[in-house]
């Protein structure tokens, strides 16, 4: 079953514009990691958060974590064409210990109109 | 250094039939994890490998198998093959054991089941 589902299913946008796409799950949680998926191929990990954590940055990638709210968001800033993908947020439970693997959401599909 | 490879990357079969995937990690790494992909069902964890051992198993039949071996290397094999088994499947490694670090994923090979 999907643990975490995200918002929206899917979004497009000018580029140079900032793209947020949230994510909301049911149970406690380990992290909860992004990743990004280019047309059917293989997913690129983007950020982790731990439960503690509440903001992470990397490069223009913006990962916030509200636990009271069991949800996240991704913001990326200044889009570019090439940040059209998937974006799936992946949880693990936070008792689990790994014994379901990491749980995804069906995605969000981002589109940079040039 | 190499990322993680699949192979074949795509395959066509049977129903009835049986398949083997390869998937060779990142050099170093000694957890593999196998996931399905599917539009209907999204991401979904199949099982994780580590030090040879299958230390996590999602909710797929016993007609999906894996193993790994010394090297981590890893093969998950399919059996009596279903039209539903068509999916793109995806491993993924990383250092340390369990799914709370973040995974590299490989391009995946596309099973097609006629």
């Amino acid at each position: 079953s999907q643990q975490g589902e995200e918002d929206p299913q899917a979004l497009s946008i000018q580029e140079g514009e900032n793209a947020t796409m949230n994510c909301s799950y049911k149970t406690s949680i380990n992290n909860l990691q992004w990743y990004r998926q280019n047309s059917g191929r293989g997913l690129v990990h983007l950020i982790l958060i731990r439960s503690n954590e509440r903001e992470k940055h990397s490069g223009r990638l913006r990962v916030t974590l509200d636990t009271s709210k069991k949800s996240s968001s991704l913001l990326i800033t200044a889009s570019r064409a090439a940040d059209t993908a998937s974006y799936f947020c992946a949880t693990l439970y936070a008792w689990g210990g790994g014994a379901d693997g990491l749980t995804f959401g069906k995605g969000t599909h981002l589109i940079i109109q040039p | 250094k190499a990322g993680v490879t699949q192979t074949p990357r795509y395959l066509i079969k049977t129903r009835g039939q049986q398949v083997t995937l390869s998937c060779s990690p990142i050099s170093g790494h000694r957890s593999v994890s196998w996931y399905q992909q599917t539009p209907g069902q999204g991401l979904q964890f199949l099982f994780e490998y580590f030090s040879e051992t299958q230390r996590n198993k999602g909710n797929f039949p016993g007609r999906f198998s894996g193993r790994q071996f010394s090297n981590s290397r890893s093969e998950m094999n399919v059996s009596t093959l279903e039209l539903g088994d068509s999916a793109l499947y995806l491993c993924a490694s990383s250092f340390a054991q369990g799914v709370a670090y973040e995974q590299y994923f490989g391009p995946g090979t596309r099973l097609t089941v006629t």
